[in-house]
């Protein structure tokens, strides 16, 4: 079935880097823009990074331009979030999340990773 | 890229209908007709429950529907049921190809 995993979470220092991973099965993963949005504690959601199916426009909200790299590698069918220059107010599970081409909604999310930045 | 504005809580009665509204701009909601509504349970991962402003996806209830009137978008839940109580985001396309989400709304089915 379709499925996507996240993971790489955990806690990091403010000024460090982390990178998350998405895997994903059930699809062809080549087809599909892919999202990263996530959720501060007890807040709302926020959406993070939008990168084509194929790689080639990558798009980022304003909160994380500069600081956060979104990247795919089709071969291996798996999403990734590269974050530099870690702040306290990036903490928040991170959820990925897949677009059709053709489509601006997210049809599928998966489970979240947890990210706290604190020293 | 201001979120979209949404009722910080509604509530209704099992078997009663409630309204939740989400207010953008002419760059987002009024632009486009790519709004849609997703449901999270505490915990739990979004779910798809509206796209392209007034689409159900398979499997979810037509007890849900949603609208648009210039600038604002509605979610509509007509026969309330306990299994409603969660919150309710709206996403809308941008005219800067990114996403925005409304700041969430809680459902309480007393």
């Amino acid at each position: 079935q379709v499925q996507l995993v996240d993971s790489g979470g955990g806690v990091v220092q403010p000024g460090r880097s982390l990178r998350l991973s998405c895997a994903a099965s059930g699809f062809t993963f080549s087809s599909y823009g892919m999202h990263w949005v996530r959720q501060a504690p007890g807040k709302g959601l926020e959406w993070v990074a939008l990168i084509w199916f194929d790689g080639s426009f990558k798009y980022y909200a304003d909160s994380v331009e500069g600081r956060f790299t979104i990247s795919r590698d089709n071969s291996k069918n798996t999403l990734y979030l590269q974050m530099n220059s870690l702040r306290a107010e990036d903490t928040a599970v991170y959820y990925c999340a897949r677009e059709t081409t053709v489509t601006y909604f997210f049809d599928c999310w998966g489970q979240g990773t947890l990210v706290t930045v604190s020293s | 890229q201001s979120a979209l504005t949404q009722p910080a809580s509604v509530s209704g009665s099992p078997g009663q209908s409630i309204t939740i509204s989400c207010t953008g701009t002419s760059s987002d909601v009024g632009a486009y007709n790519y709004v849609s509504w997703y449901q999270q349970h505490p915990g739990k991962a979004p779910k798809l429950m509206i796209y392209d402003v007034s689409n159900r996806p398979s499997g979810v209830s037509n007890r849900f529907s949603g609208s648009k009137s210039g600038n604002t978008a509605s979610l509509t839940i007509s026969g309330l049921q306990a299994e409603d109580e969660a919150d309710y985001y709206c996403s809308s396309y941008t005219s800067s190809s990114t996403r925005v989400f409304g700041g969430g709304t809680k459902l309480t089915v007393l």
